[in-house]
């Protein structure tokens, strides 16, 4: 079965820094990736996926991610942060062929300071 | 409107009561999910849903039933409700193509004392 781990739980950045949150996955064969936010008291809005073809994937709010084979990985990044993306975010994974089901990873609570 | 929407959105209930959780989305998306979010522990999947008639269970099933005789509805019901079910509910759908993305309800907080 397929699974997700976000090794960060807690991040704190500076306005205007850069961002990288951290998704590994378990699974044998390439499966179909997302990254979700969610925002205090929100239900969850997707900010990318990916499925095949260049690993490098834009996605809204700024946000982009690189699929790595090698690694298991598909780590979310952001140039610049902005106050609103205080939030929490999700790495999600389906895993294709009869398993439909979406699991995702404990999630990383990105908190932003002035 | 179209959408997936959840209701209650809170809920409060009493230990060893029954409570239905309902869940209804507008797309006719094949597949539905009924996911736990607790600290910790992110988004775990109690139950899902292929069509009509058709449930799995998922990570945390025990305590929950679910049914979907129509495409669009899948409620969640609490048979006996226990502290330990105390959490945010979060209903999701998504189209039958698993290259596409879930989208979810803005959840249920419910509160067993």
């Amino acid at each position: 079965a397929q699974s997700v781990t976000q090794p960060d739980i807690h991040i704190t950045v500076s306005e205007g820094a850069s961002l990288e949150l951290r998704c590994n996955y378990s699974y044998g064969a390439t499966p179909y990736l997302f990254w979700y936010v969610q925002s205090p008291g929100q239900g969850l809005q997707l900010l990318l996926k990916y499925f095949s073809g260049d690993t490098l994937v834009q996605g809204i709010k700024g946000f982009e991610a690189e699929f790595k084979r090698s690694q298991s990985s598909f780590n979310l990044r952001k140039p610049s942060v902005h106050w609103s993306d205080a939030a929490e975010y999700f790495c999600a994974v389906a895993a294709g062929s009869n398993d439909y089901k979406l699991s995702f990873g404990a999630g990383t609570t990105v908190t932003v300071r002035a | 409107d179209a959408g997936i929407t959840q209701s209650p959105r809170y809920k409060i209930t009493e230990t060893g009561r029954q409570v239905t959780l309902m869940c209804h989305q507008t797309w006719s998306h094949s597949y539905m999910f009924w996911y736990r979010q607790d600290l910790g522990h992110g988004l775990r999947l109690i139950y899902y849903s292929a069509a009509a008639d058709i449930t799995d269970k998922g990570e945390v099933p025990d305590g929950y039933v679910v049914s979907r005789s129509k495409t669009e509805n899948f409620p969640l019901t609490l048979e006996s409700a226990t502290r330990s079910q105390t959490s945010v509910y979060f209903c999701a759908s998504r189209g039958s193509s698993l290259n596409t993305e879930a989208f979810f309800g803005q959840g249920t907080r419910l509160t067993v004392v």
